[in-house]
């Protein structure tokens, strides 16, 4: 089975701290994203990246980086933390599979509180 | 651009009822349609999806999904609901072409009652 696996399922940070959220997975895909996920407004996509090194802008990209050194880890980071950052975040990876079909592997979510 | 639309946020049904998960998405190309689930605590796994051929797919937990073109729908069906069910339902739409991406509706919670 596919697995992606974030590193901390619950997150509690200072507002102006520097956060990051790792997710690996295991089944060599090519394309990986991150989400958030808000009560009433489903899944926004944050970034996502096609192969090592490459990143594109998701929907809601500010106050986020991302990076990708290997095709396994994913990072996302948050510069500078601040309160309408407290979320759910989700990652998700899939093949390279033809344009438009995104059948996507999530991780269990990491819950950020920015204090 | 290409939306998904899902009324409701919660949609209740008593054990062994008729569930009906409605999602009516916006594409300007023909669209892939997927529907995701996402239990308490858990991340999001597919449940079923429609690319091409036959309208109506099935997945998994007995659940299926019917590409109504002129409709814009994709309404996720089961017939007789469990207890196991009760969780967040997500229907999402993508298109053909490099760099498309999956757009995501806003969720409905699905609660089933004893």
């Amino acid at each position: 089975d596919v697995k992606v696996t974030q590193s901390s399922r619950y997150l509690v940070k200072r507002t102006g701290e520097k956060v990051f959220l790792e997710c690996v997975q295991d089944m060599d895909h090519e394309n990986m994203f991150w989400y958030r996920q808000d009560p009433g407004l489903g899944l926004r996509l944050i970034y996502f990246s096609y192969d090592v090194k490459m990143k594109e802008k998701g929907d809601i990209p500010e106050g986020y980086s991302v990076s990708r050194e290997k095709k396994e880890r994913f990072s996302l980071i948050l510069e500078s933390a601040s309160t309408n950052q407290t979320s759910m975040y989700l990652c998700a990876s899939s093949f390279l599979q033809p344009p438009g079909v995104w059948e996507l592997f999530f991780g269990e979510g990491s819950r950020l509180t920015v204090l | 651009a290409q939306s998904v639309t899902q009324l409701g946020s919660h949609v209740s049904v008593s054990e062994g009822a008729l569930v009906l998960l409605r999602c009516n998405y916006s594409s300007s190309v023909p669209p892939y349609l997927f529907w995701y689930v996402q239990y308490p605590n858990q991340g999001l796994q597919l449940l079923l999806k429609y690319t091409t051929g036959a309208t109506l797919v099935k997945g998994i937990n007995g659940f299926e999904a019917e590409f109504k073109k002129s409709e814009t729908s994709f309404h996720l069906t089961k017939p007789s609901a469990h207890m196991s069910d009760a969780a967040e339902y997500f229907c999402a739409v993508t298109r053909t072409g490099a760099n498309s991406k999956l757009t995501f509706g806003k969720g409905i919670t699905l609660s089933v009652r004893p």
